[in-house]
């Protein structure tokens, strides 16, 4: 069956670093999506992601995030100075069609550690 | 405001009970999406459900079932004769029509732990 994967399971970084997570959709899917859940709290929405343009994004999505579908397969978030805040588990999810209606399939995550 | 509020934090349950887990949302829209997600001890996010706010009619998968009521704003689980292996955080989750713009943003609850015991 078809999944979500994403690289690397672990991140550990210093504070001001940057950090590249990545993740491989499925395959036949054209919607993608970043979420991040803080240890112990609920999974919130990142920024949405569709024809090589962000389509929706939150407030936590801010100038130090970016997103990038560098090739077909892979698409990856940028934090590009990492905060002690960044801290989370990041989820990239993707959905075939997009919208409301469409169900979203998750990665294992990544987990960032920031010191 | 919270959209999405799962107010019970923690479940104990012995094996072989059955427990509901309880959603209520909140929206302005008139066309949106559930969703049900189950976040086992490994941390992964697994598709469970989803349903969609015309239909109503209640389902029930195996051990699963889900009691979908618009008037009470309503989306509730239900595992029958749970088992170990149900132990995970269970996660409702909204995604509103937005008039048909969105692309799909969900908006997730606090989350549900669930421990089953032997």
């Amino acid at each position: 069956e078809p999944e979500v994967t994403q690289t690397p399971s672990h991140q550990v970084t210093q504070m001001g670093q940057e950090v590249i997570l990545r993740c491989v959709p499925i395959s036949n899917h054209l919607y993608f999506y970043w979420y991040r859940q803080i240890l112990g709290q609920k999974v919130e929405f990142l920024v949405s992601f569709y024809n090589n343009e962000i389509s929706e994004k939150s407030e936590i999505f801010d100038d130090q995030f970016s997103v990038e579908r560098p090739d077909g397969s892979n698409f990856t978030l940028k934090i590009r100075s990492t905060k002690l805040e960044d801290s989370a588990m990041y989820f990239c999810a993707s959905s075939e069609s997009g919208g409301y209606t469409d169900t979203q399939y998750f990665g294992p995550g990544t987990r960032l550690t920031v010191l | 405001a919270q959209k999405v509020t799962q107010a019970q934090t923690e479940i104990s349950v012995v094996e072989k009970e059955d427990v509901t887990l309880d959603c209520v949302y909140e929206t302005r829209d008139t066309t949106y999406y559930l969703f049900w997600y189950k976040q086992p001890p490994s941390g992964e996010l697994v598709f469970l459900i989803r349903r969609n706010s015309f239909d109503e009619q209640n389902e029930i998968s195996g051990r699963y079932s889900w009691n979908f009521q618009k008037s009470t704003s309503s989306f509730n689980f239900t595992i029958t004769a749970s088992q170990v292996v149900d132990s995970a955080v269970y996660f409702c989750a909204l995604s509103e029509g937005v008039g048909g713009t969105s692309y799909g943003k969900l908006t997730f609850g606090q989350g549900t732990i669930l421990t089953v015991h032997p």
